[in-house]
C-alpha cells in the first residue's frame, strides 16, 4: 500500500529565516507530486507540481521553490520567509494526468 | 483559467437532516470532478471522483449531482451524523489546464446532534 509521510508536523520560524519542508511518497513508482499551500479559512492553492525526477513546475509565485531530487521525494523551500508563508503545507501524489489526488498529513507552518 | 465557486462558505444541520454544498465552475472544458473531506486540523480525504459523462454518483451517506449544463456540481449528505461536521472542498481538473487542480474555497459543515 502507498503512504505518504510529510516532514516536520508543524514548524515555528522567525521571519527572514530558511524553510526546508519534505515529502515522501511509498509504494508507488514515478507519481505525479503536488505541493498545497492553505490558509488559515481553509482555501487551498496549488504551488507546484511535478511529473519526474529533477521537473518542477511553478503555479503560482510564493518566494518558494521545490525539487524533486529522487522519484520519491518532494522538497518545498524557501530562503526567507515571510509572515505570510504562514499556513498548513500539503503534499499530493496522483497516477496520470487527470486521477485524483492522494493528500500528506501536513505540515503547519507558524512565522512570527 | 478555471474559475471554482462553492457556497455555502458554512453549513449548519441538525443530525438526520439533509445537506448540500454547490460549486459552480466556469471551463466547459472541465472533464474531471472532485469532493474531499478534511477534519478539523486533519489533511484532505478523497471522497468521490466524478466524470463529466456521469451525472450521479453515490457513496456512502451521500449523492454527488453533476449538471454539465449549468456546469454545477454537487454534494448532498443525505441523513447528516456528528461524524460529518468537517470542511467540504470541490476540486476541478480542467482539460485544458495541464496538471492544475482548481478548488472551491470550501464550505465547513456543522452537523448539530
Amino acid at each position: 500500500a502507498q503512504t505518504i509521510h510529510q516532514w516536520p508536523v508543524a514548524e515555528i520560524k522567525a521571519v527572514g529565516s530558511p524553510l526546508s519542508l519534505g515529502c515522501t511518497i511509498k509504494g508507488k513508482s514515478s507519481p505525479n507530486l503536488y505541493w498545497y499551500w492553505q490558509a488559515t479559512g481553509g482555501t487551498l492553492q496549488q504551488l507546484f507540481y511535478s511529473i519526474t525526477v529533477g521537473q518542477v513546475e511553478s503555479v503560482v509565485q510564493l518566494n518558494l521553490s521545490a525539487s524533486r531530487p529522487k522519484d520519491d521525494q518532494f522538497i518545498l523551500s524557501t530562503e526567507k520567509l515571510l509572515l505570510s508563508h504562514s499556513g498548513f503545507y500539503l503534499c499530493a501524489w496522483g497516477l496520470g494526468v487527470y486521477a485524483e489526488q492522494f493528500f500528506g498529513p501536513g505540515t503547519r507552518l507558524t512565522v512570527l | 483559467g478555471e474559475q471554482v465557486e462553492q457556497r455555502p462558505p458554512h453549513l449548519s444541520v441538525r443530525e438526520g437532516d439533509s445537506a448540500v454544498i454547490t460549486c459552480t465552475y466556469t471551463d466547459p472544458n472541465s472533464y474531471y470532478f472532485f469532493w474531499y473531506k478534511q477534519e478539523p486540523g486533519a489533511s484532505l480525504q478523497l471522497l468521490m471522483k466524478v466524470f463529466s459523462s456521469t451525472e450521479i454518483n453515490e457513496g456512502q451517506g451521500f449523492t454527488v449531482l453533476l449538471n454539465k449544463k449549468d456546469k454545477r456540481l454537487s454534494l448532498n449528505l443525505t441523513a447528516a451524523h456528528p461524524g460529518d461536521s468537517a470542511a467540504y472542498f470541490c476540486a476541478v481538473h480542467s482539460n485544458t489546464g495541464y496538471q492544475n487542480f482548481y478548488f472551491g474555497k470550501g464550505t465547513s459543515l456543522t452537523v448539530i446532534p
